[in-house]
């Protein structure tokens, strides 16, 4: 089974700290994804990639940055954490460059809460 | 731009009712469909991948069909169990937008004993 691992399950950072939150995958996944979830708002996409060192901006990137420096860990980066990026961030990935040929795979999820 | 619809928002039945979930979408120009079920406070769980180019998928008690040309697509849950209580959400690609799934907001469930 695909496992991708979120560090952390619950965050609470306060405003203006910079704040990391880490996903590994161990599928050898070429695609992985950082989407922020919040009610009445769905699941938006931040940020995703597509190989190493590659980053392509989703609908939401304003205020992330993002790290890939190996195939299997993506990192999500609040370079100054606002109370306005309070939300459940949820990492995923799946298999291949050709899009929407396999499966998207999610990590369990972090609740971060910027106080 | 495409835009992902699930109706109802939410839905109760009582345990053994069939369940039957709907998804449409605005732009039959989608690689693939994907079906998710999220438990509370957790990541999502993908249940069914439908390709384009198919017109249904099932897994043990779960049946998606697809039809392009209409943009929809329907969750069938058989026998519905307590256990079956979460919200699913339907997700689509769209050709035009690389790495960009498209999510419905989902349909919240409770099965009832």
């Amino acid at each position: 089974d695909v496992k991708v691992t979120q560090s952390s399950r619950y965050l609470v950072k306060r405003t203006g700290e910079k704040v990391f939150l880490e996903c590994v995958q161990d599928m050898d996944h070429e695609n992985m994804f950082w989407y922020r979830q919040d009610p009445g708002l769905g699941l938006r996409l931040i940020y995703f990639s597509y190989d190493v060192k590659m980053k392509e901006k989703g609908d939401i990137p304003e205020g992330y940055s993002v790290s890939r420096e190996k195939k299997e860990r993506f990192s999500l980066i609040l370079e100054s954490a606002s109370t306005n990026q309070t939300s459940m961030y949820l990492c995923a990935s799946s298999l291949n460059h050709r899009q929407g040929m396999e499966p998207l795979h999610f990590g369990n999820g972090t609740r971060l809460t910027v106080t | 731009k495409q835009e992902v619809t699930q109706i109802p928002a939410a839905l109760s039945v009582p345990e053994g009712e069939n369940l039957v979930l709907n998804c449409s979408f605005t732009d039959s120009a989608i690689y693939n469909l994907q079906w998710f079920r999220q438990d509370p406070g957790k990541g999502l769980t993908s249940l069914l991948l439908i390709q384009s180019s198919q017109r249904e998928q099932t897994s043990g008690r779960l049946n998606a069909s697809l039809d392009k040309s209409s943009g929809r697509s329907t969750l069938y849950i058989a026998a519905s169990q307590p256990g079956d209580s979460a919200t699913y959400l339907c997700a689509v690609w769209t050709t035009d937008s690389w790495g960009k799934l498209q999510f419905g907001a989902g349909t919240q469930v409770v099965v009832t004993p």
